[in-house]
């Protein structure tokens, strides 16, 4: 069965500090992935997704990227942390009809 | 582009049947999905719809309306765990990407 991790689960950092969240798939070859951002209790914000490694397309312009170095590691990152950057972040893959999140990792940024 | 219209909440009592719409607007559509979010979680799938009518998965079902672009999860003998976030999901052929609703909060009263 597939299995999507992410890690940290929380994360606590100061405005203008780089950030880099990780999330691995298991049990399935070549997924497309996605990258979210939830808001506390608001909606789901696509950021970034990719069909293959390298290959990503951003939803979304900000101070955010993503990187695939792996087929199946999907990578956020930040250079400088900003205020709103804080909130839920989820990491998905997904067949064609269901997208099966992580756990997420709930980002605060003081 | 898609968008997609549900309540913004819900409130029922323990026992009972809830129903949440959802109305959507689209070209190419594809799929209509449902996922259930509990606070402090991530989303989870629940069903899935390409055809017309009802797909019944034990205590939850889900319809569809394809000429009236409508689509409904029905939640019957509610439990005070059913309280949680309740989003619906398009999917356009030939798009990688669903478009989710802003996402219906059912709280459940004893």
């Amino acid at each position: 069965s597939q299995t999507i991790h992410q890690w940290p689960a929380t994360l606590v950092q100061p405005v203008g500090s780089p950030l880099s969240l990780e999330c691995t798939v298991e049990g399935t070859s070549n997924p497309n992935l996605y990258w979210y951002r939830q808001a506390a209790g608001r909606g789901l914000q696509l950021l970034f997704y990719s069909v293959g490694i390298g290959q990503i397309s951003s939803e979304v312009p900000q101070n955010l990227s993503a990187s695939r170095p792996q087929d199946r590691q999907f990578i956020l990152s930040s250079k400088k942390l900003l205020l709103s950057d804080s909130g839920f972040y989820l990491c998905a893959w997904s067949t064609q009809e269901t997208q099966y999140f992580g756990p997420g990792t709930r980002l605060l940024v003081l | 582009g898609q968008s997609l219209e549900q309540p913004s909440e819900v409130t029922a009592v323990e026992g009972a049947i809830v129903q949440i719409n959802c109305t959507y607007q689209t070209s190419g559509f594809y799929g209509l999905s449902w996922y259930q979010q509990h606070d402090g979680g991530a989303p989870t799938f629940l069903s899935y719809n390409a055809l017309d009518g009802l797909e019944e998965t034990g205590r939850f079902s889900s319809f569809l309306s394809r000429s009236d672009s409508y689509g409904y999860l029905l939640l019957q003998e509610l439990q005070m765990k059913d309280s949680a976030s309740y989003f619906c999901a398009v999917r356009v052929g030939g798009s990688y990407i669903p478009t989710f609703g802003r996402g219906t909060s059912l709280i459940v009263h004893p």
